[in-house]
């Protein structure tokens, strides 16, 4: 299964824009690249994803590099409730296999 | 819309005993997914099915049975329950691409 490499932590203000980097070298042309979040003592929610292009929903914006070995996922204005950890997934739909990596805990400061 | 439900959400078992999770989603989704989180760490895949009447092991499936019966439930066993398998447990569903849904967990302790 393809990997993906997160940092462990990072830390934003209030009201600041957040770019949570994720590595992921050994991609495979087939795999989408997701985005899911896990608030404390909640089960992981979606937040984006994408496959070449970037994208933009109401949460996130997803940026991918051109040769798709990375990917950005951007909080434009973090708000206290964005404190969570984060979770970059490559999944590739036929393989039904969704596996969770470590992620990156975001904490937000006011 | 109920999306995925999760019974039950609290359950103290003995070491020995036997007990069944159900997962329950009302999206007509072909996947389904359990996954185990234990204190501080991340979610690890124990089994998923791509269909109804069909499973796969994940990261984790030592201990653990499941079955696909119908395409809204998916359900997973512990025969023989042990110390080891105290976790938040978690079942999702999806399409295969795109958003997974997310039960609000069940969680399980073993004494």
């Amino acid at each position: 299964d393809a990997k993906t490499t997160q940092p462990n932590s990072m830390e934003s203000n209030e009201e600041e824009p957040v770019h949570l980097p994720c590595n992921h070298s050994t991609i495979s042309g087939t795999d989408y690249i997701h985005w899911y979040r896990q608030l404390p003592s909640q089960g992981p929610e979606y937040v984006i994803h994408g496959l070449t292009s970037n994208v933009n929903n109401r949460m996130a914006s997803l940026a991918i590099a051109e040769d798709r070995k990375s990917s950005t996922l951007i909080l434009h204005r973090a708000t206290l409730r964005d404190a969570a950890v984060y979770y970059c997934i490559l999944h590739g739909g036929s393989q039904g296999n969704l596996i969770f990596g470590k992620g990156t805990k975001l904490s937000v400061k006011p | 819309n109920a999306g995925v439900t999760q019974t039950p959400k609290f359950r103290v078992l003995k070491t020995g005993q036997s007990m069944t999770l159900l997962c329950a989603q009302d999206m007509n989704h072909e996947y389904m997914y359990w996954y185990r989180q234990d204190p501080g760490m991340g979610l690890r895949l124990i089994h998923y099915s791509v269909g109804e009447g069909t499973t796969a092991k994940g990261e984790v499936p030592d201990g653990y049975n499941v079955s696909r019966l119908k395409k809204q439930n998916f359900l997973l066993g512990l025969e023989s329950a042990a110390p080891s398998q105290t976790s938040v447990y978690f079942c999702a569903s999806n399409r295969g691409i795109g958003e997974a849904f997310f039960g609000q967990g069940t969680r399980l302790t073993v004494v």
